[in-house]
C-alpha cells in the first residue's frame, strides 16, 4: 500500500526561527491535506492542495504541492510557542468516492523560548 | 456547529477484558473513520464507514476488534479481549463525503491504557 513518509520526525528551533517539515510520497497524490495536532490534542485539518506544483499560504505557513505531486513542505515563518504540536501531511488512496486517507510519520515541532 | 463527540475520554483495562468506545460525528457526515494513534505515531485507520456501509476495513484486526454504525449516525468501536499493545488513542472522525477532497474533523479520542 501508499506510504506517506516525514522528515524530519522531530525539530527543536528557538522562537522566531523558521521551520521546514518535508512529506513523501510513494505514490503520486491526487490531493494532499496537512493536520496541526497539538500535545495531547487531536488532528486538526490545516489545508489541502489539490494542483501540481500549488502553493498556498496560510499567515506565517506556506504550503506547497511538488510537481509530480508525490511531494510536499510546509514552511512556517518566524516560529512562536503557539506553533508547537505536530505535523501530519495525509494523502488519499483508493477507488474514487471510497478513498481513505494514509497520514504521514508526522514531524515534531517544539520551539525555545 | 457541534464537533465529533467521544466517549469515555480516558479508559484503563486489564488484558483480556473487553471495551467499548462510542463515537457521534458532525451532523450530516456521511463518513466516519476510527482510527488508532500509538504514542509518536500518525494515526492509523481502523475502518471507514459511508453511511452505514463498510468501506474500508482492511487494517482492522478482526480477531478482536469490532465495529458497527447503526442508522448511519453513530457508531461504537469495541476491542474484546484487549492487548498490551492496544494501549493507544482511538480517534474518530467525520467527513462529508469520501472523496478525498473534504477535510476530516476528529474527536477528542479515547485514550487506552491496558496493563
Amino acid at each position: 500500500g501508499q506510504q506517506v513518509m516525514q522528515i524530519p520526525q522531530y525539530q527543536h528551533v528557538q522562537e522566531g526561527e523558521d521551520f521546514t517539515t518535508y512529506c513523501n510520497s510513494s505514490t503520486t497524490l491526487s490531493n494532499i491535506q496537512w493536520y496541526k495536532q497539538r500535545p495531547g490534542g487531536h488532528p486538526v485539518f490545516l489545508i489541502q492542495l489539490v494542483k501540481s506544483g500549488e502553493v498556498k499560504k496560510q499567515k506565517r505557513l506556506t504550503f506547497q504541492f511538488g510537481e509530480a505531486k508525490k511531494n510536499s513542505s510546509l514552511h512556517i515563518t518566524a516560529t512562536q510557542t503557539t506553533d508547537v504540536g505536530t505535523y501530519f501531511c495525509a494523502g488519499p488512496e483508493g477507488n474514487f468516492g471510497n478513498e481513505k486517507l494514509t497520514f504521514g510519520t508526522g514531524t515534531r515541532l517544539t520551539i525555545i523560548p | 456547529e457541534a464537533g465529533v463527540a467521544q466517549s469515555p475520554r480516558y479508559k484503563i483495562i486489564e488484558k483480556r477484558q473487553s471495551v467499548a468506545f462510542w463515537c457521534n460525528p458532525i451532523s450530516g457526515h456521511a463518513t466516519l473513520y476510527w482510527y488508532q494513534q500509538i504514542l509518536g505515531q500518525g494515526p492509523k485507520l481502523l475502518i471507514q464507514f459511508q453511511n452505514n456501509g463498510v468501506v474500508d476495513d482492511s487494517q482492522l484486526p478482526k480477531d478482536r476488534f469490532s465495529a458497527e454504525r447503526l442508522k448511519g449516525v453513530d457508531s461504537t468501536l469495541k476491542i474484546q479481549p484487549a492487548k498490551l499493545e492496544d494501549s493507544a488513542v482511538y480517534l474518530c472522525a467525520s467527513s462529508l463525503v469520501a472523496r478525498g477532497h473534504y477535510e476530516q474533523y476528529f474527536g477528542p479520542g479515547t485514550r487506552l491504557t491496558v496493563t
